[in-house]
C-alpha cells in the first residue's frame, strides 16, 4: 500500500527537550510539508521540501528544524526554542510542488509538552 | 498574500438534508481549490477539487462551485449521511515565487443528526 506514515500517534515531552517527528512516504512524490494544527484554526504551513537536500521555511518555522536526506523522508524536530510545542503535527506529500497538485496527508502526530 | 475565509465553523444538518460551506479568498492569483475532509484522530483526505478555468465540479453527492469574480468558492453536499460527520477545510493554492503553497480556511465541523 502506497501512503505517508507518521510515527508516533502520541508523543510526551517535557519541556526544554527536543523532539524529532518521523514522516515517511513510499508515493515517490518530490515535494513534502510538515503542518501544524490548533483547535479552531486552519492547518498553518511550518516547512516545506521541494526535493532532497532542499527545504524553505513556511509560515511559522520559528523553533522547528527539517532534514531532507532522502526523498522518502522528512522528519521534523520542535526545539525547545518553539514556545508553545503543544499541537497535532501533519505531514503531507504532493508529487510536485507546482501546479497545484494534490496533497496526500499522513496520519498526524499529536504532540504533547508539559 | 494569501487570506481564505471559511463559515460557517460549526454546521448541523438532519440526515438527507443538505449541507453548505462557503470559503472566500483574496488572492486572485490563486487558482486550484481542494477540499478537504478530516476524520477524529486523522489526516485530511482530499474530497473534490477545482481549477480556476471551471465554474463548478461534481462528484455523486458532493459538488464544488467557483465564483472568481467574488473570489469565493463552495462545497454543496447532498443527501447527508452520517459518515459524512467531519471537519471540512478549504484551501486556495496561489503562486509565490514559483512554488504553489496551500492556504487553508480555518475549517468547518459539520454534524449529520440521525
Amino acid at each position: 500500500d502506497g501512503g505517508i506514515t507518521q510515527s508516533p500517534k502520541y508523543l510526551f515531552r517535557k519541556e526544554g527537550q527536543n523532539v524529532t517527528l518521523s514522516c515517511e512516504q513510499n508515493l515517490n512524490h518530490d515535494a513534502m510539508y510538515w503542518y501544524r494544527q490548533d483547535p479552531g484554526q486552519g492547518l498553518r504551513l511550518i516547512y516545506y521540501s521541494q526535493i532532497v537536500n532542499d527545504f524553505q521555511k513556511g509560515d511559522i518555522a520559528e523553533g522547528y528544524s527539517v532534514s531532507r536526506e532522502k526523498k522518502e523522508s522528512f522528519p521534523l524536530t520542535v526545539t525547545s526554542a518553539q514556545k508553545n510545542p503543544t499541537a497535532f503535527y501533519l505531514c503531507a506529500s504532493s508529487m510536485d510542488s507546482g501546479g497545484g497538485y494534490e496533497q496526500y496527508f499522513g496520519p498526524g502526530t499529536r504532540l504533547t509538552v508539559t | 498574500g494569501e487570506n481564505v475565509e471559511q463559515h460557517p465553523s460549526t454546521l448541523s444538518v438532519q440526515e438527507g438534508d443538505s449541507a453548505v460551506i462557503k470559503c472566500t479568498y483574496s488572492d486572485s492569483a490563486s487558482n486550484y481549490f481542494p477540499w478537504y475532509k478530516q476524520e477524529l484522530g486523522k489526516g485530511p483526505q482530499l474530497i473534490i477539487d477545482i481549477r480556476s478555468n471551471v465554474g463548478e465540479k461534481k462528484d455523486q453527492r458532493i459538488a464544488v462551485t467557483l465564483n472568481k469574480t467574488a473570489k469565493h468558492f463552495s462545497l454543496h453536499i447532498t443527501e447527508t449521511q452520517p459518515e459524512d460527520s467531519a471537519v471540512y477545510f478549504c484551501a486556495a493554492s496561489p503562486p509565490y515565487s514559483g512554488t504553489y503553497k496551500y492556504i487553508f480556511g480555518t475549517g468547518t465541523r459539520l454534524k449529520v443528526l440521525a
